[in-house]
């Protein structure tokens, strides 16, 4: 039990689906992000949100959406994926923005 | 331009003998380094960190020494056991920044 949940933790869709990862953290963290890991990758970051407010895009094309209802959830909402999209989406949590940051397990990403 | 690197794709080592992971980075205003370790499909898991007001931390079998001038730091971990089998990525933070800048990971495997 790491403290920080993703479901699902596979998920195959194709580049019409609309689909959505979750993330929700136990830890009482007040910043919340998501990373993707591509193969033979350095781990990217894609957005930081702290307070519940969107501090950092990471230049992410739109077809990604965040949203973050409060401090302890984290949702990415995909839309029209392309194949190059596939890849392992982790989110994470800490206490502020730039501390240690405790992973969830992630989400296999198959795009179709 | 990748800003911390990990040159060293992957490592094998005897168990109980010491193992050495390698970090290079190319921005002087980082001022806080971790390391994490992932096994497979699992999220990294932080392992130690420093700060650059330190040269050494120490945790059990785990040190990490930090070399300012040469914008390196090393993780060294004795004596290597089987558990220790993992990817390990070096992190990098610029003081007053949210996020941290990942290496590309080092596979480390330790024989019987």
């Amino acid at each position: 039990e790491t403290g920080v949940t993703q479901t699902p933790r596979h998920l195959v869709m194709g580049m019409t689906n609309k689909k959505s990862l979750k993330c929700e953290q136990h830890l009482g963290h007040n910043a919340m992000y998501w990373y993707k890991q591509s193969a033979k990758k350095p781990l990217e970051l894609m957005f930081v949100y702290n307070f519940k407010e969107q501090t950092e895009n990471n230049s992410v094309p739109s077809r990604f959406s965040p949203e973050c209802p409060n401090s302890s959830h984290l949702f990415l909402h995909l839309h029209t994926l392309q194949p190059e999209d596939s890849a392992l989406y982790l989110c994470a949590s800490s206490q502020e923005s730039g501390a240690e940051a405790f992973f969830g397990q992630g989400t296999r990403l198959t795009v179709v | 331009d990748q800003q911390v690197k990990q040159n060293s794709p992957s490592l094998s080592v005897q168990e109980g003998r010491i193992s050495i992971l390698n970090c290079d980075y190319t921005n002087s205003m980082f001022d806080y380094f971790l390391w994490y370790k992932k096994y497979p499909a699992e999220g990294p898991t932080f392992l130690i960190s420093i700060s650059s007001i330190k040269d050494k931390n120490e945790d059990g079998r785990f040190t990490v020494f930090l070399n300012k001038s040469a914008k390196h730091l090393s993780l060294h971990i004795v004596p290597s056991q089987p558990g220790d089998s993992a990817v390990y990525f070096c992190a990098a933070r610029r003081q007053g920044a949210q996020k941290l800048v990942f290496g590309q990971g080092t596979r480390l495997t330790i024989n019987p």
